[in-house]
């Protein structure tokens, strides 16, 4: 089965700041996913890409999908305190377009520093 | 984009009893997920609500522990039996549609502890 690995676990970035958050498949990823966690709260999607080399952006937050589609990133411009939460990747299995169960990666909890 | 309601919200319950969490979906959905996620732990899938049939279940997960219903295209339930306290959990519906494999929506989640 695939496995997602996140990097970095947890950080903490001082205000104002930019981040990256690295996601890492063991195989191909098909359609591949950005979740934000508050703690407590529910999942909040962020944006899902699907072809190599593709790049989105909302806000401050732009995620890529390299060429080889096996990892992804997810960078976040001038820090501010409402980005901190835990950054979940998810990975589709189906890999057929069809909507399909999500594995996730381990998530990487983000602290935003004042 | 689906709006998705749960029940309950949070709940602490006694070990060896049975919880059952209801998943309401605003508009008819394909794909009906439950996933678990434990205490500083990431989401794992729990199984895939089929509307009319027998869920599917993920390794490690029997429906003797979480039996689930789904009669319709709006609606499931989870239900967490037989309870220890390592199901303390919150469990999260998940929907998607065939039609838009663009996103995937998720509740707000179940609280559970287990005493």
């Amino acid at each position: 089965s695939q496995e997602l690995e996140q990097s970095p676990q947890s950080l903490i970035v001082q205000e104002g700041k930019n981040l990256t958050i690295n996601c890492t498949s063991s195989k191909t990823l098909y359609g591949l996913y950005w979740y934000k966690q508050k703690y407590g709260e529910g999942l909040i999607f962020l944006m899902m890409l699907q072809k190599g080399g593709e790049e989105k952006s909302h806000e401050k937050i732009t995620a890529k999908l390299d060429e080889k589609k096996q990892q992804s990133s997810l960078h976040i411009t001038a820090s501010q305190p409402s980005h901190a939460g835990i950054y979940l990747c998810g990975a589709d299995e189906a890999g057929d377009s069809s909507a399909s169960k999500i594995i996730f990666g381990s998530g990487t909890r983000l602290s935003i520093r004042p | 984009s689906a709006v998705i309601s749960q029940k309950p919200s949070r709940d602490i319950c006694q070990r060896g009893t049975s919880l059952t969490i209801q998943c309401q979906v605003d508009s008819q959905v394909t794909m009906m997920f439950w996933y678990r996620q434990q205490p500083g732990q990431s989401l794992t899938l729990i199984a895939t609500a089929n509307q009319g049939s027998e869920a599917t279940y993920e390794s490690g997960f029997v429906i003797d522990k979480f039996p689930i219903s789904r009669p319709n295209l709006t609606f499931s339930t989870l239900t967490v039996s037989n309870m220890s306290p390592e199901d303390s959990s919150i469990y999260l519906c998940s929907v998607a549609d065939a039609g838009n494999t663009d996103t995937q929506y998720f509740g707000p989640g179940t609280r559970l502890t287990v005493l």
